[in-house]
């Protein structure tokens, strides 16, 4: 069965320094997918970066990025320079199968971030 | 932007009662999930379809049913409301494409007295 793990259950960092939110997995699909939401405290999902697993390059968009390690199986956000607004619950997730095109995402237990001014 | 809306954002029952959980999409995505979240726990898939009237077993169904009689509209229900039923409900859609992400709603907050 594939599973992910967030072994972070909260961290606590200074605004402006960059943090990084860790992920592993573990499947023996060869092809799968990678995904990272944000939930803040007002409680929507906000998807935030993709990373495939035949991709070459570390998935990046704006400020976050995907430390992306096929061979240790773990898929860290990084977080540039923090901000305030980014506190919240972050979601490591992976897809799990395609049936019928549908992508059953499995999700991690999630890391609760708080930025300190 | 897409826009999931999920009917009701808190929900107060009693055991025993059925409950209806409603959510509908505006983007014309082909696949729609449930999912519960608990602390600690994360979201676990308890139902999704990938077509309507179509439907698959998420992880945890036991006590759950759902209903796609139109492609907007996915809806959730409890048969018999319990107590381990109180979470949070969260609603997604997303394209059928592959690595399409998940699109969600701002959850229901159900509590089961």
């Amino acid at each position: 069965a594939q599973k992910i793990t967030q072994t972070q259950p909260g961290m606590f960092v200074q605004e402006k320094e960059a943090v990084t939110l860790d992920c592993t997995y573990d499947t023996s699909d060869p092809s799968y997918g990678l995904f990272w939401y944000k939930q803040p405290s007002s409680g929507e999902m906000i998807f935030l970066i993709y990373q495939g697993s035949y991709d070459q390059q570390n998935a990046t968009e704006g400020r976050y990025s995907l430390n992306f390690q096929k061979a240790r199986k773990s898929a860290n956000l990084v977080i540039s320079a923090s901000q305030l607004g980014d506190s919240a619950m972050y979601f490591c997730a992976m897809r799990e199968g395609l049936i019928q095109g549908a992508q059953k995402l499995v999700f991690g237990q999630g890391t609760r971030l708080t930025i300190n001014p | 932007d897409v826009k999931v809306t999920q009917s009701s954002r808190y929900l107060v029952k009693r055991t025993g009662e059925k409950v209806f959980l409603e959510c509908v999409q505006d983007m014309d995505h082909e696949n729609m999930f449930w999912y519960r979240q608990d602390p600690g726990l994360g979201l676990r898939l308890i139902y999704f379809s990938y077509d309507v009237k179509m439907k698959e077993k998420g992880d945890i169904p036991e006590g759950y049913s759902v209903s796609r009689e139109k492609k907007e509209r996915f809806s959730l229900i409890l048969e018999s409301a319990s107590t381990n039923q109180t979470s949070m409900y969260l609603c997604a859609s997303s394209l059928e494409r592959q690595f399409s992400p998940l699109h969600f709603g701002n959850g229901t907050r159900l509590t089961v007295t």
